[in-house]
């Protein structure tokens, strides 16, 4: 199962939108609405922030926010702030009781 | 409150086995999978497997398959996760977390697992 594709890193000021993108393909993001979305400060856990494509757990700020079309979902994090500043991954179901995460976005606040 | 705190660091030789557990204290730990996350230094996450607490059924990523053992005792909410014929890239932090198609929503602090010569 081969890694969802991220760009490496991202960036944008305060107060800025900023879009990370997860390709995958029909096997996985395309093929099911089962794509999250984790951040991961240095050091920490990694902390999920979307769920089924654009669903937020309780807690996470409506700032953040996901999207799907065909094989490619994205987040979007809107009003950044300099705490928003992590590692952000995509992870997705890949069928078959198997899961498949991307290869990480650095995000950084100028 | 939900928590999965996980052992502590350990350091192996090459070609051991070690085992990595995760405790899943405040909510009830059968109703949930259990999945484990790998990190390299450096590098992103990569999904291990999981493992039904109810059942004790288990599905691994294919590049684990014949080396990865997970196992649950349930009479004090704790999984196990077991890596045989250590590598030297198999140092890396490994997480668990419960999951299910949804995400995984909840993480343990992460066991550092160091293997040197």
């Amino acid at each position: 199962q081969s890694a969802l594709t991220q760009p490496p890193s991202a960036s944008g000021s305060p107060g800025q939108s900023v879009t990370i993108s997860c390709t995958g393909s029909s096997s996985d993001v395309g093929g099911y609405n089962y794509v999250s979305w984790y951040q991961q400060h240095p050091g920490k856990a990694p902390r999920l922030m979307i769920y089924e494509v654009s669903k937020r757990p309780s807690g996470v700020p409506d700032r953040f926010s996901g999207s799907k079309s065909g094989n490619t979902a994205s987040l979007t994090v809107s009003g950044l702030q300099a705490d928003d500043e992590a590692d952000f991954y995509c992870s997705s179901y890949a069928g078959s009781n198997n899961w498949v995460f991307g290869g990480g976005t650095k995000l950084t606040v100028l | 409150q939900v928590q999965l705190v996980q052992s502590g660091a350990e350091v192996k030789n090459a070609g051991a086995s070690v085992k990595v557990s995760c405790k899943a204290p405040g909510y009830t730990f059968t109703n949930f999978y259990i999945h484990w996350v790998r990190q390299a230094p450096g590098q992103g996450l990569e999904w291990m497997g999981r493992i039904n607490p109810n059942s004790g059924g288990a599905n691994f990523a294919q590049k684990f398959q014949d080396r990865v053992t997970m196992t649950r005792d349930t009479s004090i909410s704790t999984t196990y996760m077991e890596l045989n014929r250590l590598r030297f890239d198999d140092t890396g932090i490994y997480f668990c977390a419960r999951g299910s198609t949804s995400g995984f929503d909840f993480w343990g602090q992460g066991t550092l697992v160091t293997v040197s010569s």
